[in-house]
């Protein structure tokens, strides 16, 4: 069965500096990895993907994630925070080729300070 | 940009009445899902539905849950005896296959079960 883990509830970052958001997964099969964001009583927003390739990929407003087969971990990464990058963060995984469903992490609370 | 639609936003009803959500995902993916979250946490996957039928379900879609693709372009979620444990965000989503990767979410739909 497959599964991902976000050991922190919340991150506390100074606007400026790099900011990481911690992901690991457990799978029987290839990994698919992702992460979404979820502001305030919205949907939630695809950031980027790891498919195969490249383990660094880069997303959306600066983000990039680096999946790392060896520790199972998918950690979401920005060199300069902002505040509008405050919101809730979530990793998800699909096990291929076994499962077309995405499961998700608890989510992972960012916060910003001015 | 093509997007997923859910309706209706917000739905209030009594405990036992039959509420059906719905949504129109994105017209060329062939794969469509409800998850739902409760008070702002965790996403938990509630189904997946691929040519015509269920592909896979978790252990909360049980009996009183049902989803159909009645005419090709909406994609229904029905919960026919509701009960209190039922009140949250309901969420579709489509995607284009497996190998693409990513799920599109829509904004949600909130219910709450009196």
């Amino acid at each position: 069965a497959q599964s991902v883990a976000q050991p922190e509830d919340q991150v506390n970052v100074a606007e400026g500096n790099p900011l990481t958001v911690k992901c690991t997964y457990s799978v029987s099969g290839n990994p698919y990895l992702f992460w979404y964001v979820q502001y305030p009583n919205r949907g939630l927003q695809f950031l980027l993907k790891y498919i195969t390739g490249d383990n660094l990929v880069k997303g959306s407003y600066g983000f990039e994630a680096e999946f790392n087969k060896s520790q199972t971990s998918f950690h979401l990464k920005k060199p300069s925070a902002l505040v509008s990058d405050s919101a809730l963060y979530f990793c998800a995984v699909r096990d291929m080729p076994f499962n077309d469903k995405i499961i998700f992490g608890k989510g992972t609370r960012l916060h910003i300070l001015p | 940009e093509p997007e997923v639609t859910q309706t209706p936003s917000h739905q209030v009803t009594q405990m036992g009445q039959e509420v059906i959500l719905r949504c129109v995902p994105i017209s060329n993916h062939l794969y469509f899902y409800w998850y739902r979250q409760i008070l702002g946490q965790k996403v938990e996957f509630l189904v997946s539905f691929y040519n015509n039928e269920i592909s896979e379900k978790s252990e909360i879609f049980d009996d009183q849950f049902s989803v159909e693709r009645p005419d090709g372009s909406n994609f229904t979620l029905k919960i026919r005896s509701t009960k209190l444990e039922d009140s949250a965000m309901y969420f579709c989503a489509s995607g284009g296959g497996l190998e693409t990767g990513e799920l599109f979410f829509g904004e949600g739909s909130r219910l709450t079960v009196l």
